[in-house]
């Protein structure tokens, strides 16, 4: 069964720490993303690969980066913890190219508290 | 700005018939999506819409105007294990998802 991994289901971290959220999938797809889900707002893009090495901005990068060496991983990185990035963390990734996402598959999410 | 709308929530009753409206504002189309998301879990692809139309998978449905911004997911012979949220997603000009914020889907017995 195809699958995308998330390292974590829940973690609890203080305000000012740096956070890593993992994502693998085993799949062999080119592009790979990181949502965030907040109750009543659709899911907002953080961002974006579409190859190794390759990153794209999404709708609202500030405060994350990401990192992805291999073409399997991708990394969610928050340099410096905030209570207003309390939220669930979604990693997908599909196939195709910068050209057009094609249907994702999701991992079952990080649900990360900021205290 | 674009935007996607769909009720917050409904109720349905088990055997029974449910659609899911989803009205769409975006900067172009390349297509339209509903995905399933039950409680604690990945969002899961059910359907995809690029020409006007239904499509039709078993018991669900996804229906598609595209002169109108609209799409409708229709849930056929409800199950209580159809309880779920159901979020709508338009593929815009640059090939980017807008999603909605999702329909929490009640089935009662």
């Amino acid at each position: 069964d195809v699958k995308v991994t998330q390292s974590s289901r829940y973690l609890v971290k203080r305000t000012g720490e740096k956070v890593f959220l993992e994502c693998v999938q085993d799949m062999d797809h080119e592009n790979m993303f990181w949502y965030r889900q907040d109750p009543g707002l659709g899911l907002r893009l953080i961002y974006f690969s579409y190859d190794v090495k390759m990153k794209e901005k999404g709708d609202i990068p500030e405060g994350y980066s990401v990192s992805r060496e291999k073409k399997e991983r991708f990394s969610l990185i928050l340099e410096s913890a905030s209570t207003n990035q309390t939220s669930m963390y979604l990693c997908a990734s599909s196939t195709g190219g910068p050209s057009g996402a094609n249907v994702l598959t999701f991992g079952a999410g990080s649900r990360l508290t900021v205290l | 700005g674009q935007n996607i709308d769909q009720p917050t929530e409904m109720t349905a009753t088990e055997g029974a018939i449910v659609q899911i409206n989803c009205t769409y504002q975006t900067s172009g189309f390349n297509g339209l999506f509903w995905y399933q998301q039950h409680a604690g879990e990945a969002p899961t692809f059910l359907s995809y819409n690029v020409l006007d139309g239904l499509e039709e998978k078993g018991r669900f449905s996804s229906f598609l105007s595209r002169s109108k911004g609209y799409s409708y997911l229709l849930l056929k012979e409800l199950q209580m294990k159809d309880s779920a949220s159901y979020l709508c997603a338009v593929r815009d000009s640059n090939y980017q998802l807008i999603w909605g914020a999702g329909t929490k889907l009640i089935i009662k017995p």
